[in-house]
């Protein structure tokens, strides 16, 4: 089946740390993208990216990192920088004018 | 820079009643528009966008929207609620003369009550 997988599902982070929330595609869409949703904020973008190797910053990409080196894979990392970290991460993807599809999510949670 | 405002943090309505879920937006370039709605402990999906065209856009599960380029505004309908629309609805703008930016909004939480 088609669709985007996010990894892990939930995921837990000491203080100090780096995590890295994984996003994987077969859909051979070129664009790729990263939201935090908090209750009553919606969808805040973090990081998009259009082409492989290529990636922009989005409302609030303080304190994150990714990187697009394949055109499948497109991992978040969630730095020390970080200090509000709590929140669901979404990713998703698109092939062409509008419609995206979104991975399943995954829920961070500082220790 | 891009915007899209939800005004309501919730809608209520009743089984059977016209639901109207408001959207604006603000965009430097042509806007292009679309809703997704989620559902609870699941993804979101999308309903319907608009890109350009007819300012009527018909999207899944029965729902509408309008395009109103002078007042900015992309309000999401559905004649007649059911139970089971009961979700959180969230609108979206692209600068379509710009990249691929693709802004959310607050979100509406939408309950229907039979």
């Amino acid at each position: 089946d088609g669709g985007i997988t996010q990894s892990p599902k939930y995921l837990f982070r000491k203080e100090g740390q780096n995590v890295t929330l994984s996003c994987e595609q077969n859909l051979n869409h070129d664009a790729m993208y990263w939201y935090r949703q908090d209750p009553g904020q919606g969808l805040r973008l973090i990081y998009y990216s259009q082409i492989v190797n290529d990636f922009q910053k989005g409302d609030i990409a303080e304190g994150y990192s990714v990187s697009r080196e394949k055109k499948e894979s497109f991992p978040l990392t969630v730095t020390s920088a970080q200090k509000n970290p709590t929140a669901f991460y979404l990713c998703a993807s698109t092939g062409s004018v509008g419609k995206l599809f979104f991975g399943s999510g995954t829920q961070l949670s500082v220790l | 820079a891009q915007s899209v405002a939800q005004p309501e943090d919730q809608v209520n309505v009743a089984e059977g009643n016209p639901l109207t879920v408001k959207c604006t937006y603000s965009v430097s370039g042509n806007p292009y528009l679309f809703w997704y709605v989620q559902y609870p402990n699941r993804g979101l999906q999308f309903l319907l966008k608009y890109i350009t065209g007819d300012n009527l856009v018909k999207g899944s599960y029965g729902f509408e929207a309008e395009f109103n380029k002078s007042q900015t505004s992309f309000h999401l309908k559905k004649p007649s609620a059911l139970v089971s629309d009961s979700a959180l609805y969230f609108c979206a703008v692209r600068d379509g003369t710009n990249d691929y930016k693709l802004s959310f909004g607050a979100g509406t939480t939408v309950t229907v009550r039979a």
